[in-house]
């Protein structure tokens, strides 16, 4: 049962510009995270944003969460070759369980 | 990737054959979970154990069973592989459970069945 769904699915920009992927989701949420994966590792956590927060940040990244919209998007500022990966957003599938979304595939560039 | 190690990181077995994927944590995190990701499809989770002496079933939980041997360990088994669960296989730990802590993963066990 898919609860979050990225977009878009790919994205590729040059290095230095912004990068921008949206998750909307389904149901209501008391949080939400954030995932990274670079080719061929596990998933890295990035930001947890709960409920009641509009934004949050962590270094070059911004997350935003909307409930009224059931969206939320991942900003990532400057990018660098380091930050190809694919990203995912998580969210609640049930009490003790996260659902994952397909992810948007980052290409960055140099 | 630190605190999660999953044994083997690479396997190819033949269809019918038996397998035992391994997590052994070193967090001391109550919650364990086994994921399996396959291409466009996204993660998908398969067991779950909420604290030592629990397990319960995911999203797709046909075909496999699981251990919680202890705190540290997590095993997840294969009793007749099909060429459907050719897949990469994920464990993950959290402090606790659901969306209220970040978890943490290890680097996958890429396995073929063919």
């Amino acid at each position: 049962s898919q609860q979050g769904e990225e977009d878009p699915q790919a994205l590729s920009i040059q290095e230095g510009e912004n990068a921008t992927m949206n998750c909307s989701y389904k149901t209501s949420i008391n949080n939400l995270q954030w995932y990274r994966q670079n080719s061929g590792r596990g998933l890295v956590h990035l930001i947890l944003i709960r409920s009641n927060e509009r934004e949050k940040h962590s270094g070059r990244l911004r997350v935003t969460l909307d409930t009224s919209k059931k969206s939320s998007s991942l900003l990532i500022t400057a990018s660098r070759a380091a930050d190809t990966a694919s990203y995912f957003c998580a969210t609640e599938g049930g009490s003790e369980k996260l659902v994952f979304g397909k992810g948007t595939k980052l290409t960055v560039n140099p | 990737n630190a605190g999660v190690t999953q044994t083997p990181k690479f396997q190819v077995l033949k269809t019918g054959q038996s397998m035992t994927l391994q997590c052994a944590q070193d967090m001391n995190h109550n919650s364990m979970y086994w994921y399996r990701q396959d291409p466009g499809m996204g993660l998908r989770l398969i067991y779950y154990s909420a604290s030592e002496g629990t397990t319960d079933k995911g999203e797709v939980p046909n075909g496999y069973n699981v251990s919680r041997l202890n705190k540290r360990e997590f095993s997840l088994r294969l009793e007749s592989a099909a060429p459907s669960q050719t897949s990469v296989y994920f464990c993950a730990i959290g402090a606790g459970t659901g969306v209220s802590q970040p978890q943490h993963f290890g680097d996958g066990t890429r396995l073929s069945i063919l």
